[in-house]
This record gives C-alpha cells, structure tokens and sequence, in this order.
C-alpha cells in the first residue's frame, strides 16, 4: 500500500523561510511531486524530484532522499501569497497500473 | 489556466441518482486522472486513462466509473450517489503515461449530494 505524511499546519512569518516535510511508503515509487493549492482553486505544479538531491527553482527548492523515503519542500523570502496548502504527491507504478498519490496537504498560514 | 476544462462547475444531486462529471484535457495529453477531494484533505487518486483505457485505479467502488474517448476528453461517472460523495472533483492531464511529467489540474467540479 501507499502512505504520505505530512503535517496539516504549519506558521511563518513574511520575509522568513519554512521548509515544509514529507515522509511515504510506496511500493513502486516513480517520482515525488510537490503541488501549491489556494483555498477553492486547483492544484498548481511547483517541482518533480526522482533522483536524490535538490532541485532549487527560485524561491522555492524540494529535496528528496528516496533511501529514507523523505522529501522537504523549502520556501525563501516568504510572501503573503504563499500562504496556501501544499501537497506532497507521490507516483506509484506498482504492479504496473500507473497512479499519483496525494498526502493531506500541509496548510501554510504566512504572517506580516 | 491549464487549459484543462471540467463542466459543470458546481452540481447538487440527491442521494440514490447518478451524475456524469466531463473533463476536456490539454491539448497533446493522452493522460487524464480523476481525483476525489473532501473540504481539508489532499486529492484522492480515483483513476487514471491512458488512450481510452483505464491504467491505475485507487480505492473507489464500482459505481465509481469512467470513459476516456478518442479526442482524449473523459467522463467521470457516479452511481448510486451517496451523501459522503459530496466533494470537490478534480480532473488533470498530462503529456504521457509515467514519466518525468506533471499533471495540469482543471477547476474541478464542486458536488454536493442531498
């Protein structure tokens, strides 16, 4: 089976950084999307690790060690409009089917 | 915009009938997933059509069914409503099955079952 933790809420303050973690369990893991959504809208792309290591996209980085099945997501130079949930997603192509896995979301309140 | 277009928009049906959900993909995917997401939790994988054929399925019941045509747009189906089915359902397309690719998500459809 699958599983992907993450914590529900977390707080940071306008200008600082978070770095927001994510732990899984899968069987035939293929990648690890991170994804932003805004309350009432969809998700939003934000990275794709499948090697280990870290990938930096502006202010935002995501990191993944596949050995301890664990990634993080990191924001820099936080603003207001950061705040929103963030979805730890993995793939799973075990026994062959093909599908994304979502965590609970992680919901990020950004204070001035 | 993702170009991943899902209609209706919001729909309230009654528990016990059925409802067909539409998702037109983005041009040049092949791949459309359809995911199920309650008020506070993550998208919950419901399943995926890879060129009209179904290629990964979470953990929904039967009644929970669907269609991919030629033109790569897809249906999502559900029977037998019941009152828990009331969710936000998100349709999303990608370039190709598996891979290093990312899914564009639509708008979604709000349903509420009375």
């Amino acid at each position: 089976g699958q599983n992907i933790d993450q914590p529900t809420e977390m707080t940071a303050t306008e200008g600082a950084i978070v770095q927001i973690n994510c732990t899984y369990q899968t069987s035939g893991f293929n990648g690890l999307f991170w994804y932003q959504q805004h309350a009432g809208e969809a998700p939003t792309f934000l990275s794709y690790n499948v090697l280990d290591g870290l990938e930096e996209k502006g202010r935002f980085s995501s990191f993944l060690s596949r050995s301890k099945g664990y990634s993080y997501l990191l924001l820099k130079e936080l603003q207001m409009k950061d705040s929103a949930s963030y979805l730890c997603a993995v793939r799973d192509n075990e026994n062959r089917d093909d599908k994304i896995i979502f965590g609970k979301g992680t919901r990020l309140h950004i204070l001035p | 915009e993702t170009g991943v277009t899902q209609s209706p928009t919001h729909l309230i049906k009654t528990r016990g009938q059925q409802v067909t959900l539409r998702c037109s993909s983005q041009s040049g995917h092949n791949t459309v997933s359809w995911y199920q997401q309650a008020l506070g939790q993550g998208p919950q994988f419901i399943f995926q059509y890879y060129r009209e054929e179904e290629n990964g399925r979470g953990n929904f019941p039967p009644r929970f069914s669907g269609l991919q045509f030629p033109n790569y747009s897809s249906e999502l189906n559900v029977n037998a409503l019941e009152l828990d089915d009331s969710a936000l359902y998100l349709c999303a397309s990608s370039p190709w099955r598996g891979g290093h690719t990312e899914a564009f998500f639509g708008q979604g459809t709000r349903l509420t079952v009375v």
